[in-house]
């Protein structure tokens, strides 16, 4: 069965302290790992898209990287703004939903 | 331009009611899909929709979760004899193409209580 957990399920850091985020996948057959951010009463948000191992993608203070079965959101020196819940989610062959992990509430402390 | 729209955005049921959710896709937009979100969990699948037609279903919980497209472009999914294990919030996302790239857009999410 395919399956995303992501870790921790929360999260606290102080501004500035860098950490990163877990997303750990097994499915049968990958077309597309997402990564999203969602903020309290609103739709989540769209951040990256990563397809094979290796590759990586950066956004401001976001870095995504991709392994056979990982991915990691790097936060460097993040800001309180960056506080939200941040969510994994695969795509595989032969469908077009989105399978998501429970999330990563991430709390940044001015 | 516009994102995905969805109203209403909160709905309070008494169990058995029926209910319906609009969505509105991106202006354009071929694939529209439709999740529920428990509280503090990640959205989980419901429906899949190209066009006006209804690709794949397998994650509507029971046969009282009803979703059409008639025309291709705004949504709508009607929950019939709602029951308090139906309360969550309702996503809709679309996305331009069907290609296993296309990023799926969400709209605001409409909380669905039903007591």
């Amino acid at each position: 069965e395919d399956q995303v957990t992501q870790s921790p399920e929360a999260l606290r850091l102080q501004e500035g302290e860098s950490s990163s985020l877990n997303c750990s996948y097994t499915v049968s057959g990958l077309r597309g790992l997402f990564w999203y951010r969602q903020d309290p009463g609103k739709g989540p948000e769209f951040l990256f898209t990563l397809y094979s191992a290796g590759e990586e993608k950066e956004k401001e203070r976001l870095k995504a990287t991709l392994t056979k079965k990982e991915s990691f959101l790097h936060i460097t020196a993040p800001k309180p703004e960056d506080s939200a819940t941040y969510l994994c989610a695969v795509r595989i062959q032969g469908a077009q939903k989105l399978v998501f992990g429970q999330g990563t509430r991430l709390t940044i402390n001015p | 331009g516009a994102g995905v729209s969805q109203s209403p955005r909160y709905k309070v049921a008494k169990r058995g009611q029926d209910v319906a959710l609009r969505c509105d896709p991106i202006s354009g937009h071929v694939s529209l899909f439709w999740y529920q979100q428990a509280l503090g969990q990640g959205p989980e699948f419901l429906t899949y929709f190209q066009n006006e037609a209804q690709l794949d279903k397998s994650g509507l919980p029971s046969d009282r979760f009803f979703a059409e497209r008639p025309e291709g472009s705004v949504s709508t999914l009607k929950i019939q004899r709602t029951q308090q294990e139906d309360s969550a919030v309702y996503l809709c996302a679309s996305s331009l193409g069907t290609s296993g790239g296309d990023t799926q857009y969400f709209g605001p999410g409409t909380r669905l209580t039903v007591l």
